[in-house]
């Protein structure tokens, strides 16, 4: 079935780095534009970043640009995150989500079930 | 970026109609998509391009636009839609995404 799992979560230290992993199954990986989403514990969902189903694009939200980093590797079917020069707001869920077929833009259609990130001294 | 503003809750009766709202500038250019998360969950599509289901979403659900502001009615409300609801679209420059604050839905 259609599935995407994260892995690489944990505890990190304020300046320190760490990259999530997002491995897809059950469809064309390298056919989907992917995402990053964050939940911040007991707020709402935040959109991190996208990179194009080739990986000729990518784009980020301003809390995360010049420190966080997505990539892909459609041989692999695996989607990264990373995430450099943490902070303690960085704490949260992170989800890797697929964007629509028709466009990655307009909706994200399969989600994983997330990996906990704290960033703590 | 933009802004998508929506009402932190809204309570509806069981078996009523409920209407969630997202407002914000982009979404005069912009399609919405509506996603529901309920606890220890992660989120699920369940409208996208304004009022397209993705498969196995309840036709309760049901999406429309106007203006600036989107909206997510539930018709005939269940025990079981009681979630959170996020609106989401991109924001004025067409790069980056944005998610509404959320709207926690209380079914009485």
């Amino acid at each position: 079935q259609v599935q995407l799992v994260e892995s690489g979560g944990g505890v990190v230290q304020p300046g320190r780095s760490l990259r999530l992993s997002c491995a897809a199954s059950g469809f064309i990986f390298s056919r989907y534009g992917m995402h990053w989403v964050r939940q911040a514990p007991g707020k709402g969902l935040e959109w991190v970043a996208v990179m194009w189903f080739d990986g000729s694009d990518k784009y980020y939200a301003d809390s995360v640009k010049g420190r966080f980093t997505i990539s892909r590797d459609n041989s692999k079917n695996t989607l990264f995150l990373q995430m450099n020069s943490l902070r303690a707001e960085d704490t949260a869920v992170y989800y890797c989500a697929r964007g629509l077929y028709t466009n990655h833009y307009n909706g994200m259609d399969v989600w994983g079930q997330g990996a906990a990130v704290t960033v703590s001294s | 970026s933009s802004e998508l503003t929506q009402d932190p809750a809204v309570s509806v009766a069981l078996g009523q109609t409920v209407r969630i709202t997202c407002q914000g500038d982009s979404l005069r250019s912009y399609y919405a998509s509506w996603y529901q998360q309920k606890p220890g969950q992660a989120p699920i599509l369940v409208i996208y391009e304004k009022n397209k289901w993705p498969p196995g979403i309840p036709d309760r659900f049901s999406g429309s636009s106007s203006g600036n502001t989107a909206s997510l009615t539930i018709t005939g409300a269940q025990a079981e839609d009681e979630a959170d609801y996020y609106c989401n679209s991109r924001d004025s420059s067409g790069n980056q995404l944005v998610f509404g604050g959320g709207t926690t839905l209380t079914v009485l």
